[in-house]
């Protein structure tokens, strides 16, 4: 199996701050890279496929990823109160189809 | 407008089996590219990816869960069932069915609301 490792688990920003979210697969995945954010009690929605495409155009430009191989990150430029969440990438690259462990975003 | 609505018992007794039964609109698991996944998410932890079925009736499972899982589809109901058997308190979570296309990547864009199912006797 790919292992999807997140990190940091856990960080508090400020709104208006830029915070960036890592995500390492164990084996090279090419950019078969998902981002998900899930809010207390919802369930997920998907933000970033293919590692750098915004899902929709609901997706502000704000959110943006990148990478390839094994190393991909999530950067959230100018943070709003929106997007304290949980963010959670996932490999699409080969069964089982793996999520990374969680990265809170908490308000400081 | 693409919806997935899980259904399925609220409690199970360890070692029961566990049904689950996701029924969808707004698209046909006989198009190309389509699939559906089951996911889980235990109280307060993270997601956990545990068995997808494809158009062409592809399957795909958990590696630590597949002895004890099976997914199949109905299309004519538009229905996908999990099955999930030896239930047992560690399977205490919101199950989610979700949409997912090879259009998107393998990127899953429509959830549903989850149901929770808490295993106990």
């Amino acid at each position: 199996d790919i292992q999807m490792t997140q990190s940091p688990s856990s960080l508090s920003a400020s709104v208006g701050d830029s915070v960036t979210i890592t995500c390492r697969a164990s084996q090279s995945i090419s950019t078969f890279l998902n981002w998900y954010q899930q809010k207390p009690g919802k369930a997920p929605n998907l933000l970033i496929y293919a590692a750098s495409t915004s899902f929709q155009s609901g997706v502000p430009s704000r959110f943006s990823g990148s990478g390839s191989g094994t190393d991909f990150t999530l950067t959230i430029s100018n943070l709003q109160p929106e997007d304290f969440a949980t963010y959670y990438c996932q490999q699409s690259h080969s069964a089982p189809f793996t999520f990374g462990g969680g990265t809170k975003v908490e308000i400081k | 407008q693409v919806t997935l609505r899980e259904s399925g018992p609220a409690l199970v007794k360890p070692t029961q089996t566990l049904t689950l039964t996701c029924t969808f609109s707004g698209f046909s698991l006989s198009t190309s590219g389509m699939c559906v996944t089951w996911i889980r998410q235990p109280p307060g932890k993270a997601l956990e990816w545990l068995a997808r079925i494809d158009w062409d009736d592809d399957k795909y499972y958990s590696t630590s869960l597949k002895t004890r899982l099976t997914i199949s589809k109905d299309t004519s109901k538009n229905q996908v069932v999990l099955t999930m058997t030896n239930m047992d308190p560690v399977d205490t979570a919101t199950y989610y069915c979700v949409r997912n296309r090879a259009s998107l990547s393998g990127g899953m864009d429509v959830w549903g609301q989850g149901t929770t199912v808490t295993v106990s006797s």
